[in-house]
C-alpha cells in the first residue's frame, strides 16, 4: 500500500524551530516529488513547498510566506522527507500534510496525502 | 501568483441532485488544474487531475471540464458520501495555489 506518514508536530513557542518528518512506503520514494501543504484551523489549503525527485535534481521551491524560514530535504536511504521550520510564527499553526507529487503530460498533481501532523505555535 | 476563485463558497443540495462547482484562475493555466475532496478531520483526496482526468478509484459520477481560466467540477448525481469541501488547485506555475474551497452540504 502506498502511504505517507507525518510526524514531529507539537506545541512550540514563537521564534523557535521545529522539524517535521514524512516517511513514505509502498513506492520508489526517490522517483517522486514530496510536497508540504498546510491548513490553518478552520481555513483552506496552502502549499508550503516541495522537493523534486532524484530524476529531477532534488531541487526545492517554496511559498513566499515561508521562504527563508523553511527548508525541505530528503533522505532517500530512509525514504523520509523533512520540513525544517525556523523562526516560527503564530500564523504557522495548523495541520501539515505531506503529499506525493506526480508529473505527467497533464501536469503535476498530488496523488497521495498523509494524514497530517498538527503544529501549534503559541506562547 | 495565480489566484484561484471558486464559486459558490458553499451550497446545499439533495441526494440525487446534479451539482456543479466553478473554479476560475486569474490567468491562463492551460489544463493544469486539479480537484480535491476533503471531509472533516481528514486529509484531502485527489479526485481529478489535468482538469478532466479521473483519479483511479474515484466514482464516474465526478467529472471535470475546462481549460485556460475557467473550470468546473460536476457531480452527476450527488451521493451521501459526497458531502464534503472541494478545492481546486493550479499546478501551472509555482507557488501552487488553491481555491478557497466549496462546502457541499445536505439540504
Amino acid at each position: 500500500e502506498v502511504q505517507l506518514v507525518e510526524s514531529g508536530g507539537g506545541l512550540v513557542q514563537p521564534g523557535r524551530s521545529l522539524r517535521l518528518s514524512c516517511i513514505g512506503s509502498g513506492f520508489t520514494f526517490g522517483d517522486y516529488a514530496l510536497n508540504w501543504v498546510r491548513q490553518a484551523p478552520g481555513k483552506g489549503l496552502e502549499w508550503v513547498g516541495f522537493i523534486r525527485g532524484k530524476p529531477y535534481g532534488g531541487t526545492t521551491e517554496y511559498a513566499a510566506s515561508v521562504k527563508g524560514r523553511v527548508t525541505i530535504s530528503r533522505d532517500e536511504s530512509k525514504s523520509i522527507a523533512y520540513l525544517q521550520m525556523n523562526s516560527l510564527k503564530i500564523e504557522d499553526s495548523g495541520v501539515y500534510f505531506c503529499t506525493r507529487g506526480r508529473v505527467i503530460l497533464q501536469g503535476p498533481y498530488m496523488d497521495v496525502w498523509g494524514k497530517g501532523t498538527t503544529v501549534t505555535v503559541s506562547s | 501568483d495565480i489566484q484561484m476563485t471558486q464559486s459558490p463558497s458553499s451550497l446545499s443540495a439533495s441526494v440525487g441532485d446534479r451539482v456543479t462547482i466553478t473554479c476560475r484562475a486569474s490567468q491562463s493555466i492551460a489544463n493544469y488544474l486539479n480537484w480535491y475532496q476533503q471531509k472533516p478531520g481528514k486529509a484531502p483526496k485527489l479526485l481529478i487531475y489535468g482538469a478532466s482526468s479521473l483519479q483511479g478509484g474515484v466514482p464516474s459520477r465526478f467529472s471535470g471540464t475546462g481549460s485556460g481560466t475557467d473550470f468546473t467540477l460536476t457531480f452527476s448525481s450527488l451521493q451521501p458520501e459526497d458531502f464534503a469541501t472541494y478545492y481546486c488547485q493550479q499546478s501551472f506555475s509555482t507557488p501552487w495555489t488553491f481555491g478557497q474551497g466549496t462546502k457541499v452540504e445536505i439540504k
